[in-house]
């Protein structure tokens, strides 16, 4: 089973980005897809959008396209999610989590983004 | 507005047997595969039922998932304190080509 860490919690001003790791332990790396995952606080979960190393191919969410950027690794097994002009809206835990086709069976323990001037 | 609608709440006594509904559309319940998430406070979702009704390794067989057209849910039978925690349902979305989740459920142990 495979096991994600993620990088530590981040505070960030209006208008700036933030870049997430997610490091990957055990298991294969390339031919699972690595989603992200939010949730704004007391809110549910939001998928943000997708990336399966082995075809190199990343799928966003409309609403995050043009903001968020997911990319790999593979010689450090190591995904990362950046999320450009950030507003107070953004401010959540970001996890990511790997599986395909919505079998999202691993998850990192998640990562809160804070967006405050 | 979630594009998977569950109820938000749902509560039982200890020992009781609860279950929790999820209900979508054709682009996603009907022609994919169900998931089930455990949320327990303060913590990352953990997958409980996998392809409708399928259970990982380690998940006690009180947890059981059901699916028929577009609606799906959760059983949780024996009841435990435990048990309280934040449940969530996910299906694959053809048109988006990602997961989308249900609102979530509140599952409270009186």
């Amino acid at each position: 089973q495979v096991q994600l860490v993620q990088s530590g919690a981040e505070l960030k001003k209006p208008g700036s980005s933030v870049r997430v790791s997610c490091k990957a332990s055990g298991g294969t790396f390339n031919s699972h897809t690595v989603s992200w995952v939010r949730q704004a606080p007391g809110q549910g979960l939001e998928w943000m959008g997708g990336l399966t190393p082995i075809f190199n191919s990343s799928n966003y969410v409309q609403k995050f396209r043009g903001r968020v950027a997911i990319t790999t690794d593979e010689s450090t097994t190591t995904a990362y999610m950046e999320l450009t002009t950030l507003r107070s809206e953004d401010t959540a835990v970001y996890y990511c989590a790997r599986g395909s086709r919505g079998n999202l069976a691993s998850w990192g323990q998640g990562t809160l983004v804070t967006v405050s001037s | 507005q979630s594009v998977l609608t569950q109820p938000p709440s749902a509560s039982g006594t200890p020992g009781q047997r609860v279950t929790i509904s999820c209900s979508g559309s054709s682009a996603h319940l009907e022609n994919n595969y169900v998931y089930w998430y455990q949320q327990l406070p303060g913590t990352a979702p953990k997958l409980l039922i996998y392809r409708n009704n399928l259970r990982p390794s380690g998940v006690p067989d009180r947890f059981s998932g059901s699916k028929s057209g577009t609606s799906a849910s959760l059983a949780i039978s024996g009841l435990r304190s435990e048990d309280e925690a934040d449940y969530y349902c996910e299906a694959w979305d053809d048109s988006l080509s990602g997961p989308v989740f249900g609102g979530g459920t509140k599952l409270t142990v009186l």
